[in-house]
């Protein structure tokens, strides 16, 4: 079974909108962080959001928020004030178990979602 | 300024000739590790290493190798590339929690 499922392979948004992307999970670990990064046509991979499994509230980053429903097993990103620099794709990741300095961080990733933001 | 930095950036090569792609971070981090990316797969995991002289296969090390004779560097090496292991590659770099991205590398061996 796929350990993350992005299942919107592209989503059009028109500016100023707000937009949320899917992005569903599957651990039995009680201890995972899940994580949505943003991938520009340049390329970079650049780290937007972070979650953890044990966290009460939604994080949070400036527009950028995550929709944690843990029973639901979903960490949905939602974008509000979409911009035209918002055009990406975006990935959506989960570590799973225990983090200490000492411990293996592998990443799993989903398989994206291009974001198009229309003028 | 806290980065990392991967070298090259855009490589052309021929079956079976090695090479060697460079990360280095300089953010005194213990955790390092080598993605590989691919159209509809997202990013998978080849080595990481949890410190110096400590290395370990991810998903997908057939074909790679690693070392790690220095906490900043973590070179990627490919003793007789193929075809199939052309692809953006990403190295990171993490503390705890957050992994930081280098800038990739894109790697076409004809």
């Amino acid at each position: 079974a796929q350990k993350i499922t992005q299942t919107q392979p592209g989503m059009f948004v028109q500016e100023k909108e707000a937009v949320t992307l899917d992005c569903t999970y599957d651990t039995s670990d009680p201890s995972y962080g899940l994580f949505w990064y943003k991938q520009p046509s340049s390329g970079e991979m650049i780290f937007l959001i972070y979650q953890g499994s044990y966290d009460q509230q939604n994080a949070t980053e400036g527009r950028y928020s995550l929709n944690f429903q843990k029973a639901r097993k979903s960490a949905n990103l939602v974008i509000s004030a979409s911009q035209l620099g918002d055009s990406a794709m975006y990935f959506c990741a989960m570590r799973e178990g225990y983090i200490s300095s000492g411990s293996a961080r592998q990443l799993t990733f989903g398989s994206g979602t291009q974001l198009t933001v229309l003028p | 300024e806290a980065q990392v930095t991967q070298n090259p950036r855009y490589l052309i090569t021929v079956t079976g000739k090695k090479l060697t792609v460079t990360c280095s971070q300089n953010m005194n981090h213990e955790y390092m590790s080598w993605y590989r990316q691919d159209p509809g797969l997202g990013l998978r995991q080849i080595y990481y290493s949890m410190n110096v002289e400590v290395t370990d296969k991810g998903d997908v090390p057939e074909g790679y190798k690693v070392s790690r004779k220095e906490k900043r560097n973590f070179p990627l090496i490919l003793e007789s590339p193929s075809p199939n292991q052309t692809s953006l590659y990403f190295c990171a770099s993490s503390f705890l929690e957050t992994q930081y991205f280098g800038p990739g590398t894109r790697l076409l061996v004809l």
